[in-house]
């Protein structure tokens, strides 16, 4: 079955870019009724939506980071990727990949999360 | 935005017991796009409920969920060991997607 594992530096410093990469493993990417999701969570604290996107490369941001947020797709590599820049400490999070189905609108499979610290 | 408010915060409960957790929606929640999540510690949610009220595949028949416009219950029915766990709801009726604050179900 599809499985989602992320990978990036565990620490950043404020004002620099939050890179992080999903590889997607067990099925395609591109196999469509998906949306390639980030999700973050606080310590301590409840889930926020980042974005996602389609294997067609169309996105969708949550307002609230619209701004500061990008997510890309290489199919070529079966990955999806999160870029977070201008990181405060506020942007000190676990974050996660997901896979939304269309027809569910719900999360059905999670990546592990991988914890990111913005500090100097 | 809507937003999800999920009470009780904490709900202390035994092994066989009852769970009944709400999550009240600031609107109302179009085509019932309400889902739940289960999370353990230093895990990531387990997908339980879509719809307001399916199952996902594999979830025990003693997980439940009912409602819809701006009321939704996640039910569980006879409380396992292994079902101690905060407990999410996420709204996709309209953008952007939210979650509420989660829902902390312990062994009392």
């Amino acid at each position: 079955q599809v499985q989602l594992q992320e990978s990036g530096p565990g620490l950043v410093k404020p004002s620099q870019t939050l890179s992080l990469t999903c590889i997607v493993s067990g099925g395609s990417i591109t196999s469509g009724g998906h949306y390639w999701t980030w999700i973050r969570q606080h310590p301590g604290k409840g889930l926020e939506w980042i974005g996602y996107i389609y294997y067609s490369g169309s996105t969708y941001y949550n307002p609230s980071l619209k701004s500061r947020v990008s997510i890309s797709i290489d199919t070529s590599k079966n990955h999806f990727s999160l870029n977070l820049n201008s990181v405060t400490a506020a942007d000190t999070a676990v974050y996660y990949c997901a896979r939304n189905v269309f027809t569910l609108d719900a999360f059905d499979v999670w990546g592990q999360g991988t914890m990111v610290t913005v500090s100097s | 935005e809507i937003v999800l408010t999920q009470s009780p915060g904490t709900l202390s409960l035994s092994p066989g017991e009852r769970a009944t957790l709400s999550c009240r929606a600031s609107q109302s929640v179009s085509r019932s796009y309400l889902a739940w999540y289960q999370q353990k510690p230093g895990q990531a949610p387990r997908f339980l409920i879509y719809g307001a009220s399916s199952r996902a595949t594999g979830i025990p028949d003693r997980f439940s969920g009912s409602g819809s416009g701006t009321d939704f219950t996640l039910t569980i029915s006879r409380l396992e060991p292994e079902d101690f766990a905060v407990y999410y709801c996420q709204q996709y009726g309209s953008s952007p997607l939210t979650f509420g604050g989660g829902t902390k179900v312990e062994i009392k």
